[in-house]
């Protein structure tokens, strides 16, 4: 199985501050077909995930442009620019690339 | 609105047998594949099973294969789980989500299963 490793575990950042998420993978997540099944969730307190980035840098529609998503192959990157009260949470990722499809572990996201 | 929405959890004891079942509107059921993945308590996300548009084909990770069983009725817009000789590890918060190309793009409130004697 895929296994993806996310860090930090915990983030505490400010309010204006930029932030990022690392998600790395033991395999590539690079299909056959050419795109990249890595995706990003956010779970805030109480609620399901949601989508945030699907296929590592498209924004899911509805969601602040402060939020992007690079990387490649087994390496990517969830960033924050400017954090707001909002995006406190849990942050996921998730590739749908490899049969079992996997989550990270999670980064807890807390504001300052 | 897309709206999922899960019934049918509860405790159940060790062995025995439990059904979820999701009500799904705000699309059209029968153009997308669908999912359930779960969370323990305090815990992250684990995919438990998917299945295609048309109920066709589905697919499981290892550690419900033999046990769950997902299935769904597009004339009545509704999923369900199948859960058979539960575990204690099976406790968790049940998600309906959809599937559509963009990945898992709607998830519903979830439904909590307790196993236990």
């Amino acid at each position: 199985d895929v296994v993806l490793t996310q860090t930090p575990p915990t983030l505490s950042a400010t309010i204006g501050q930029s932030v990022s998420i690392s998600c790395r993978s033991s395999q590539s997540l690079l299909d056959s077909d050419g795109d990249t099944y890595l995706n990003w969730l956010l779970q805030r307190p109480g609620q399901s995930p949601q989508l945030l980035i699907y296929s590592v840098s498209n924004l899911e529609s509805g969601v602040p442009n402060r939020f992007s998503g690079s990387g490649s192959e087994t390496d990517f990157t969830l960033k924050i620019s400017g954090v707001e009260a909002e995006d406190l949470g849990v942050y996921y990722c998730m590739q749908a690339t490899h049969a079992p499809f996997t989550f990270g572990s999670g980064t807890k996201l807390e504001i300052k | 609105e897309v709206q999922l929405v899960e019934t049918g959890g509860g405790l159940v004891q060790p062995g025995r047998s439990l059904k979820l079942s999701c009500v799904a509107s705000g699309f059209t059921f029968n153009n997308y594949w669908m999912s359930w993945t779960r969370q323990a308590p305090g815990k992250g996300l684990e995919w438990v099973a998917s299945i295609t548009n048309s109920g066709g084909s589905t697919y499981y990770p290892d550690s419900v294969k033999g046990r769950f069983t997902i299935s769904r009725d597009n004339a009545q817009n509704t999923l369900y789980l199948q859960m058979n000789s539960l575990r204690s590890e099976d406790t968790a918060t049940y998600y309906c989500t959809r599937w559509s190309i963009r990945g898992f793009d709607y998830w519903g409130q979830g439904v909590m299963v307790t196993v236990s004697s």
